[in-house]
């Protein structure tokens, strides 16, 4: 699996949009960019994935760049609950039990 | 429909036990994966099981065991525990290998610890 490269940390005011970047710059072409969130003492929950089209589901969009080289995760309304660490994953979208997670973004959203 | 479960949620056991976790996967995924998160390394991949075999395996020492049931249900096995073993178990559940979901489906995690 290509390897990604998020930031450690951010902070987001309650009610803005939280924009989260990954960078893969090796993902392969059928490799698909996956997100997962982790809310303390949780196990992962899916969020929503993309292969090159920008993609959106009830939770959130996913914004990928022409060259496919980083993406964007937009949270467009963040509320307190969305408070996790957020993890981006990129993968063939078969064999999906054996994923790579770094070590994700720690969103906090502040009221 | 019911997500994943994963049973006992907590235990505690001591250097030298072993212990064996269970997990029951969505009703119709075919897929079972574990994993273990600790603070310092993370979230890492133990094994995955398809239709009762092992399919991926990651890299952990052969005191760390799986197998998958008939029903798609899992257990993991941990032999010999050492005082690292102490972590969040998760098991994750997806349709089938070959198919154009890829997404997993964690449960609530085991949370084991050794003393």
């Amino acid at each position: 699996d290509a390897k990604t490269t998020q930031p450690t940390s951010m902070d987001c005011a309650e009610g803005r949009a939280a924009n989260l970047p990954c960078n893969h710059s090796t993902i392969s072409g059928n490799e698909y960019v996956y997100w997962y969130r982790q809310i303390h003492s949780q196990g992962p929950q899916y969020i929503i994935h993309g292969l090159k089209n920008n993609e959106t589901n009830e939770m959130a969009s996913l914004i990928i760049t022409e060259d496919r080289k980083s993406s964007t995760l937009i949270l467009p309304h963040a509320t307190l609950r969305d408070t996790a660490v957020y993890y981006c994953i990129v993968r063939p979208n078969t064999n999906a039990g054996k994923s790579t997670f770094g070590d994700g973004t720690t969103l906090t959203v502040k009221p | 429909k019911a997500g994943v479960t994963q049973t006992p949620r907590y235990l505690i056991k001591t250097r030298g036990q072993q212990v064996t976790l269970s997990c029951s996967p969505i009703s119709g995924h075919r897929s079972v994966s574990w994993y273990q998160q600790t603070p310092g390394q993370g979230l890492q991949f133990l094994f995955e099981y398809f239709s009762e075999t092992q399919r991926n395996k990651g890299n952990f020492p052969g005191r760390f065991s799986g197998r998958q049931f008939s029903n798609s249900r899992s257990e993991m096995n941990v032999s010999t525990l050492e005082l690292g073993d102490s972590a969040l178990y998760l098991c994750a559940s997806s349709l089938a290998l070959g198919t154009n979901t890829g997404e997993l489906f964690f449960g609530e995690g085991s949370r084991l610890t050794v003393l």
